[in-house]
């Protein structure tokens, strides 16, 4: 059973238009989230993270947004660049004593970024 | 380059070999980990070292067996894989054990296909 869904498998955008990438999880013990970023032949890059007490997380171009209620995360990038076109992975860790390192990741949502 | 390196970068090998994965960082960095992403797959936790003890083993199966000798250099040695072992495996490490200081940073992965 996946525990963190990113249902749409692409995603494509204008460029300097805003991209919105969104994650669903199901599991009420997660109490921090990450969205990380890949490139072809290169490992994920940390982006932005965001904690189960903020609803918020700025910075720059990126901001996530948590909605716990729903369950549901979002990312928004704006303004859109072409650099951006990459996968876009959306991560889930719990609040258990012994799930240190234990991230949880959705299957990535591929975005495209047209010139 | 993250700052974790990952060698080799692509590896074949067949069923009866023996192999082992390598992953070094100069980071600083007291926690190591590994994940598997197979085709179609969310990346998938195998094993944790925390201090250069392991604190977790994802059920992984004993074909796979990890060496951590110390915190800046992490092992995955591999016997008698079966072809669906064929992924990416991913090194990361964390400053702390629960990557919410600073992130997760990744390596760029060694592609292994098991023929």
């Amino acid at each position: 059973d996946q525990q963190v869904k990113q249902n749409s498998p692409s995603l494509s955008v204008q460029e300097g238009r805003i991209s919105i990438l969104n994650c669903d999880y199901t599991n009420s013990m997660f109490d921090y989230f990450l969205w990380y970023k890949k490139y072809p032949a290169e490992g994920p890059t940390f982006l932005i993270s965001i904690s189960s007490i903020k609803d918020k997380n700025e910075d720059g171009r990126f901001t996530v947004f948590l909605n716990k209620s729903a369950k549901h995360l979002s990312l928004h990038i704006v303004p859109s660049q072409p650099g951006d076109s990459a996968v876009y992975f959306c991560a889930a860790e719990d609040e258990g004593g012994t799930s240190y390192g234990k991230l949880t990741f959705g299957q990535g949502t591929i975005l495209t970024v047209h010139p | 380059e993250t700052g974790v390196t990952q060698t080799p970068r692509h590896l074949v090998m067949g069923m009866t070999n023996k192999k082992s994965l390598k992953c070094e960082q100069h980071l600083g960095h007291n926690a190591m980990y590994w994940y598997k992403q197979s085709a179609k797959k969310p990346l998938e936790l195998m094993f944790v070292y925390n201090f250069k003890e392991q604190t977790e083993n994802n059920s992984v199966p004993s074909r796979f067996s990890p060496e951590c000798p110390n915190s800046s250099h992490l092992f995955l040695h591999l016997h008698t894989l079966q072809p669906e072992d064929s992924a990416l495996y991913l090194c990361a490490s964390s400053q702390d054990p629960t990557g919410r200081v600073a992130g997760y940073t990744f390596g760029s992965g060694t592609r292994l296909t098991v023929v």
